[in-house]
């Protein structure tokens, strides 16, 4: 099985800063990369796939980015109901998800 | 715009088997370029892809669950379901169905409200 490992496990940050997380896979998975917004007792939310296309709906300041093994979710501007826990999954193989980041108001 | 529903018992003893379906709506399951997939999620833990299947019933499964795991569809009903059988209390998760859409690198780009399954006897 394919492991993605994110980081920080959890980033305090204020509304309006920029805030990046960071998935690297145990193996390339070239851009079979997704990235989901998760919040409190609702099912995730797909932003990003093919590692850096924006999911149609989702506000242009979130991106992504990265190929191989080593991929970025990048969140400008930060507004209020971005506070959340963000995944990532690769689906090279049978998918895998990261262990999650959670994004907390400073 | 698909939606998703699963439904089914939100309590199973352990060592028995727990049987969840998936209703979607708004859209075929036999339409190409869509998997069917089941998402697990442990309270206050992370997502563990279970497996899919497609309209084919061409089934995939994580290694970790392929001996206890079943997914089937009903296409004429438009649902899928899941089987998951001998469980124990580590099988207790909130449990989501969701469309895998292939041109869109095989992300999960529509999920279920999920359903609570609590193992306990």
């Amino acid at each position: 099985d394919i492991q993605m490992t994110q980081s920080p496990p959890s980033v305090s940050a204020s509304v309006g800063d920029t805030v990046t997380i960071t998935c690297r896979a145990s193996q390339g998975i070239s851009t079979w990369l997704a990235w989901y917004q998760q919040k409190p007792g609702t099912a995730p939310k797909l932003l990003i796939y093919s590692a850096s296309l924006l999911q149609t709906g989702v506000p242009s300041r979130f991106s992504g980015g990265g190929s191989g093994r080593d991929f970025t979710l990048t969140i400008s501007s930060l507004q209020p109901e971005d506070f959340a826990v963000y995944y990532c999954q690769q689906t090279n193989s049978l998918p895998t998800f990261g262990q999650g980041t959670r994004l907390e108001i400073k | 715009q698909v939606q998703l529903q699963e439904s089914g018992p939100g309590l199973v003893k352990p060592s028995q088997t727990l049987s969840l379906t998936c209703t979607v709506s708004g859209g075929s399951m036999s339409s190409s370029g869509y998997f069917w997939a089941w998402i697990r999620q442990p309270a206050g833990k992370g997502l563990e892809w279970i497996g899919r299947i497609y309209r084919s019933g061409y089934t995939n499964y994580i290694s970790s669950l392929e001996s206890r795991a079943v997914i089937s569809a009903d296409t004429s009903k438009n649902q899928f379901s899941l089987t998951l059988k001998s469980v124990t209390a580590a099988d207790t998760a909130v449990y989501y169905c969701g469309r895998e859409v292939e041109a869109d690198g095989r992300s999960l780009d529509s999920w279920g409200q999920g359903i609570v399954v609590t193992v306990s006897s």
